[in-house]
């Protein structure tokens, strides 16, 4: 079945430093794939998508690249504040995404020090 | 007004008691989620529903049941709570129809059981 696999953290860094969290998946046909955010205390809500090869995906300074050739949605951002500290999930919709519940990854939680 | 909200938002729990976890949302969806989370588990989904005469099992239903009541009302129930289903509750919704397949979490549900 499909899957997602990402990077096991914890990531720590240093703000302004450059952050990717690499992403990879196992599916059939064309999936869409996501990244969804949980901030301390709260629900996951989704951060960026993209629903074919070589869409870019961006939002609050993020980006990620839906590449089929070595089917990856790693995500990165240039330059990271500790308000980006948070769990980040990758996930993906099968391709028939109208009748598919997502797939998440394990999560990785991202703490950014000042 | 929060779109997706849950009750409770915490909950203490002994082994062997019934417990029901309540969603609600007013988002107008017709897809309705529940997963939990586990740390270093990612999300699970337990049960989900496409519309109020559908419910599907998922990932991890075992000792779990749903109820829809309604369009906007989706239930989890613990028929007798065991220690090992001490962890976060989600509840989610997505649209009919929309091709991305987002999805909208509710806050969370944080269930101890003793």
């Amino acid at each position: 079945g499909d899957s997602v696999t990402q990077m096991e953290g914890p990531v720590t860094l240093s703000e302004e430093a450059f952050l990717t969290i690499n992403c990879t998946y196992t599916a059939t046909g064309y999936p869409s794939l996501f990244w969804y955010v949980q901030y301390p205390g709260e629900g996951l809500q989704l951060l960026l998508k993209a629903t074919k090869a070589d869409d870019k995906g961006s939002n609050k300074g993020f980006e990620a690249t839906y590449r089929k050739e070595t089917t990856s949605f790693h995500l990165e951002k240039g330059s990271v504040q500790v308000s980006d500290s948070a769990v980040y999930f990758c996930a993906l919709s099968g391709w028939n995404s109208g009748n598919t519940p997502l797939v998440f990854g394990k999560g990785t939680r991202l703490s950014v020090i000042a | 007004d929060a779109d997706v909200t849950q009750t409770p938002r915490n909950r203490i729990t002994k082994t062997g008691k019934r417990i029901m976890l309540e969603c609600s949302q007013t988002k107008g969806h017709d897809r309705m989620y529940w997963y939990r989370q586990d740390p270093g588990l990612g999300l699970r989904l337990i049960y989900y529903s496409f519309d109020v005469k559908d419910i599907n099992k998922g990932e991890i239903s075992d000792g779990y049941s749903v109820s829809r009541q309604a369009q906007a009302k989706f239930s989890l129930s613990l028929e007798s709570a065991i220690p090992n289903q001490t962890a976060l509750y989600f509840c989610a919704t997505s649209d009919y129809g929309r091709a991305l397949a987002e999805q909208f979490f509710g806050p969370g549900t944080r269930l101890t059981v003793l």
